[in-house]
């Protein structure tokens, strides 16, 4: 089955710092991925949509230049958190949609990064 | 607005103790509802899809039907290992096409 490959899988960084999170289809090609975040018990809430070769989209009130996507290939796509703080940190999942749209589920996800902004 | 609302959000069961999980949606042309399970510190993991009302799909002990408002999770005699977090998401009209929307899930707590 598809697979989506997410890491790092666990972050600590310090205030002020940024991370990379990579988001990888292995098996297929994903010209659209998905960027959710998770708080605990509560629901993944889509953060942007990001688009191979094009700018990414984001949703309503997440902002742009803090979180920067990137989406070089048609099997990668990156998460930047910039200058982070204690309030980024959170569970973070990708996911990938098959190019072609086949399969019973549109979307495949990635196991998450669990980030600690100390 | 597409919305989905899940009850209840959290369900003890013993070992062998059926029941059923809700979700309840609005959306602007279903596409398709979807379930999941997630472990915690894990990414969703796909379960069923279902498009039109009326339609049922099972999977060992977990059956799932839709209605034109709602779907069930039904979990017949569970067991220890179904305990995790059930999430249903929807895909309306309005979003692309891998665009879902989430409810807040149902965490199962299966006690032998």
């Amino acid at each position: 089955g598809a697979v989506v490959s997410q890491h790092p899988s666990r972050v600590i960084c310090k205030s002020g710092t940024s991370v990379k999170i990579e988001c990888r289809s292995l098996d297929f090609q994903a010209t659209t991925m998905f960027w959710y975040r998770q708080f605990p018990k509560k629901s993944l809430m889509l953060m942007a949509t990001s688009n191979e070769g094009s700018k990414a989209t984001y949703e309503q009130g997440v902002e742009k230049d803090k979180f920067l996507i990137n989406h070089a290939s048609l099997t990668l796509s990156t998460l930047t958190v910039t200058s982070a703080h204690p309030e980024d940190s959170s569970f973070y999942i990708c996911s990938a949609g098959n190019a072609f749209g086949e399969g019973d589920s549109p979307l495949h996800f990635g196991n998450g990064t669990r980030l600690t902004v100390t | 607005e597409d919305q989905v609302t899940q009850s209840p959000e959290a369900l003890r069961l013993q070992e062998g103790e059926s029941s059923s999980l809700n979700c309840s949606y609005t959306v602007s042309g279903l596409r398709g509802l979807f379930w999941y399970r997630q472990d915690p510190g894990k990414g969703p993991e796909f379960l069923f899809t279902l498009y039109s009302a009326g339609e049922e799909k099972e999977k060992e002990r977990l059956k799932a039907t839709l209605t034109k408002k709602e779907s069930f999770l039904h979990i017949t005699a569970p067991k220890p290992e179904d305990s995790a977090t059930y999430l249903c998401a929807v895909q309306g009209g309005s979003g692309g096409y891998n665009k879902l929307i989430f409810g807040a899930g149902t965490r199962l707590a299966v006690h032998p």
